[in-house]
C-alpha cells in the first residue's frame, strides 16, 4: 500500500491567494483527518470525515479554511484568502474504523510558507 | 487545562541509554494510547499503540498506561542515534477524535 499520499509537498504562496491541499487516504480506510502542526501549538486537529461526511469542523480557524471529501478517495483543503499565519505544515491522517479503535496514518504533510 | 500534556524536552542522552518519555492527560475516557514518532520534515508513524491499562512490549520500545494516575510512558532501551525524533503521544476514546501531546524532541548522541 502506498499510504496517504498528500500533494503539493511544498508550498510558497503571497499573502491573500488560494491555497488548496490534496489527500488520497489509505484504500478502504473510511475516516479522514486533517491537522495542521507548528512549533508553538504543535498537532491540531482541523477537520474530520467519516464516509465522506464532515462530522466535526470545530478546529477549522476560520471561514477562510474550507475542506470537501467528494469521494472516499480524495479530499481537499482550501485557505482563501490565504495569510502569512496560516504558514505550517498540513498534515492528512486516514485510519479504517470497525468497531475497534484503529490508529490514524499520517501522510507525510504539506509545508506551506506563506509571504 | 489541556486534554494532554507532554514536556516539550528537548532530551539529549548517550547512546545506549534508557529513554523515558511521558505524558499527563486529564480525561478518565480515554481508553486508547498511542505512541507516534516524527522524524524531522516527516510524518508521524505509529510507534506504539495500546489499549486501558498495562504494558506492552515492541522490541527495544515499552509503552506503560496507568490509567488510575492518568499517566502514560514510552521506554526506549539501548537508545540509538536512529531514535533521534519526536515522540508524540496520543489517546483517545470511543469517539473518533484523537488528542495529541506537543511532542518531546530527543537526541541520542553517538
Amino acid at each position: 500500500d502506498a499510504g496517504v499520499i498528500q500533494s503539493p509537498r511544498h508550498e510558497v504562496t503571497e499573502m491573500g491567494q488560494e491555497v488548496t491541499l490534496r489527500c488520497k487516504p489509505i484504500s478502504g480506510h473510511n475516516s479522514l483527518f486533517w491537522y495542521r502542526q507548528t512549533m508553538m501549538r504543535g498537532l491540531e486537529l482541523l477537520i474530520y470525515f467519516n464516509n465522506n461526511v464532515p462530522i466535526d469542523d470545530s478546529g477549522m480557524p476560520e471561514d477562510r479554511f474550507s475542506a470537501k471529501m467528494p469521494n472516499a478517495s480524495f479530499s481537499t483543503l482550501k485557505i482563501q484568502p490565504s495569510e502569512p499565519r496560516d504558514s505550517a505544515v498540513y498534515f492528512c491522517a486516514s485510519r479504517l474504523t470497525s468497531g475497534g479503535q484503529e490508529t490514524q496514518y499520517f501522510g507525510p504533510g504539506t509545508r506551506l510558507l506563506v509571504l | 487545562q489541556k486534554e494532554v500534556e507532554q514536556d516539550p524536552g528537548p532530551l539529549s542522552v548517550p547512546e545506549g541509554a534508557i529513554v523515558s518519555l511521558n505524558c499527563t492527560y486529564s480525561n478518565s475516557a480515554f481508553q486508547y494510547f498511542m505512541w507516534y514518532r516524527q522524524y524531522s520534515r516527516k510524518g508521524p508513524e505509529l510507534l506504539m499503540y495500546t489499549y486501558s491499562s498495562g504494558n506492552k512490549e515492541d522490541g527495544r520500545f515499552t509503552a506503560q498506561v496507568d490509567k488510575s494516575s492518568k499517566y502514560i510512558s514510552l521506554f526506549i532501551r539501548d537508545s540509538q542515534p536512529s531514535d533521534s525524533a519526536t515522540y508524540l503521544c496520543a489517546m483517545s476514546g470511543t469517539g473518533n477524535q484523537f488528542y495529541f501531546g506537543t511532542g518531546t524532541s530527543l537526541t541520542v548522541i553517538p
